[in-house]
């Protein structure tokens, strides 16, 4: 099993672009989160989703969206990058929201210039 | 008030020394709580759940005072491989939606 993976790793965007972040997921859960951690900070949530197609906004979703069409695969997409965006995103899975353990992806660094 | 508040270290030990970390929450009516270990430019990884009587796991022991909102995490005989970042996280209503602390940064020193 792979786990959770991430693609990109790293991205530099420039103002105004926009991009999608792929996560995907092998082990069936129900349950995906996108989380974005700056510099000497915790993790903050910014979706989540309880199960193919159905997905709800976390903590800070401003400027980003989502969509959940398969179990396995949860995109993040950013429009209009902003400086204020330039952060590690991880995505991460759990099989119910109860679940002792939240599984995490790599991460994808991004920076906005 | 933040949600979760951890004193960020960064904590210094010798090898084979006691260290404590603390964290608070604000939230009375949080479920859940976890201790997860997150290794420089790593993804965080769970390194123990919290009970509210206490639970240890090798070096490792943790406790949950929900009278004072107060989680605590003591690793005993420090190694090196312990050095990383101990984040501090409540599920509140088990709704998965973590709620993480800054995190505290623990260097062991030879």
């Amino acid at each position: 099993n792979a786990g959770v993976t991430q693609t990109p790793k790293f991205r530099i965007l420039k103002i105004g672009q926009s991009m999608t972040l792929q996560c995907a997921q092998d082990m069936n859960h129900n349950y995906m989160y996108w989380y974005r951690q700056d510099p000497g900070m915790g993790l903050k949530l910014i979706y989540y989703s309880v199960g193919a197609g159905i997905t709800d906004k976390g903590e800070v979703p401003n400027g980003y969206n989502v969509s959940r069409s398969t179990t396995e695969d949860f995109p993040l997409r950013l429009e209009l990058a902003a400086p204020s965006q330039t952060s590690v995103y991880f995505c991460a899975s759990s099989y119910s929201a109860g679940a002792r353990e939240q599984f995490f992806g790599p991460g994808t660094r991004l920076t906005v210039l | 008030r933040k949600e979760v508040e951890q004193d960020p270290g960064p904590f210094n030990v010798p090898e084979g020394a006691t260290v404590a970390f603390n964290c608070t929450y604000s939230n009375s009516a949080s479920q859940s709580f976890f201790w997860y270990r997150q290794d420089c430019r790593k993804e965080p990884k769970l390194l123990m759940s919290v009970y509210s009587s206490g639970n240890e796991d090798g070096r490792f022991t943790a406790q949950l005072n929900r009278a004072s909102q107060y989680i605590s995490l003591l690793i005993r005989d420090s190694k090196l491989s312990d050095s990383a970042t101990y984040l501090c996280v409540v599920n509140p209503s088990n709704t998965g939606k973590l709620i993480f602390g800054q995190g505290t940064t623990l260097q062991v020193k030879p």
